[in-house]
């Protein structure tokens, strides 16, 4: 899977949207990318993911480029619980056997909302 | 949504006895589970993929009689540490395929304190 560049931490006022940028220049036209945040001492949440069109759920906006090169997360007003790591993901679909590709993570962006 | 329950949330132990974490997914079939070390300020680390009826892969590094992973049902996987030591202490995250569209869903996550 392709390897991801993400800041290392980000500060963002309460109420404001937060953007959070990532490069994956290697990302193959298979692979999609995924978003993920960490609370403190809790399990990976999914916020989303996409391919190459930009994408909007409850949570997030994602941006593709349109060479996919890098993408950026938009958290549309961050409130002080959206305080995590932001982790950005390449992934590809399934192995040739059927089976889920695993999901490596790099450092993430530890995201700081302040008020 | 998917749903991954992991159990226990926090474990004491004494060095050289043995603890078994659960993970399972309530709603879903998990053909595939993955399994994660994270020590303190540091990312996710791939310990293993464990596939429902066969082995575990594990990664390189990770000693397989060490970690035992048992993924004996569609909905249940389980992680024993063996011999426990010091240096095993850490938070231990299971993952698994949720429904589709919704990437991985991640356990609340089990930490481990060997004393």
């Amino acid at each position: 899977d392709a390897k991801t560049t993400q800041p290392t931490s980000m500060d963002c006022a309460e109420g404001r949207a937060a953007n959070l940028p990532c490069n994956h220049s290697t990302i193959s036209g298979n692979e999609y990318v995924y978003w993920y945040r960490q609370i403190h001492s809790q399990g990976p949440q999914y916020i989303i993911h996409g391919l190459k069109n930009n994408e909007t759920n409850e949570m997030a906006s994602l941006i593709i480029t349109e060479d996919r090169k890098s993408s950026t997360l938009i958290l549309p007003h961050a409130t002080l619980r959206d305080t995590a790591v932001y982790y950005c993901i390449v992934r590809g679909g399934l192995l040739d056997t059927g089976t889920a590709s695993k999901l490596t993570f790099g450092t993430g962006t530890r995201l700081q909302v302040t008020l | 949504g998917a749903v991954v329950s992991q159990h226990p949330s926090r474990v004491i132990c004494k060095s050289g006895t043995s603890v078994k974490i659960e993970c399972r997914s309530l709603d879903f079939q998990a053909t595939t589970m993955f399994w994660y070390r994270q020590f303190p300020k540091q990312s996710l680390m791939l310990m293993a993929t464990s596939n429902e009826g066969s082995k575990a892969t594990y990664e390189q590094g990770v000693e397989k009689d060490k970690f035992l992973i048992n993924h004996a049902s569609l909905t249940l996987s389980t992680l024993t540490v063996t011999s426990a030591h010091p240096e095993d202490s850490s938070f231990y995250i299971c993952s698994a395929e949720g429904t589709a569209g919704g990437g991985y869903t991640f356990g609340s996550g089990t930490r481990l304190t060997v004393v």
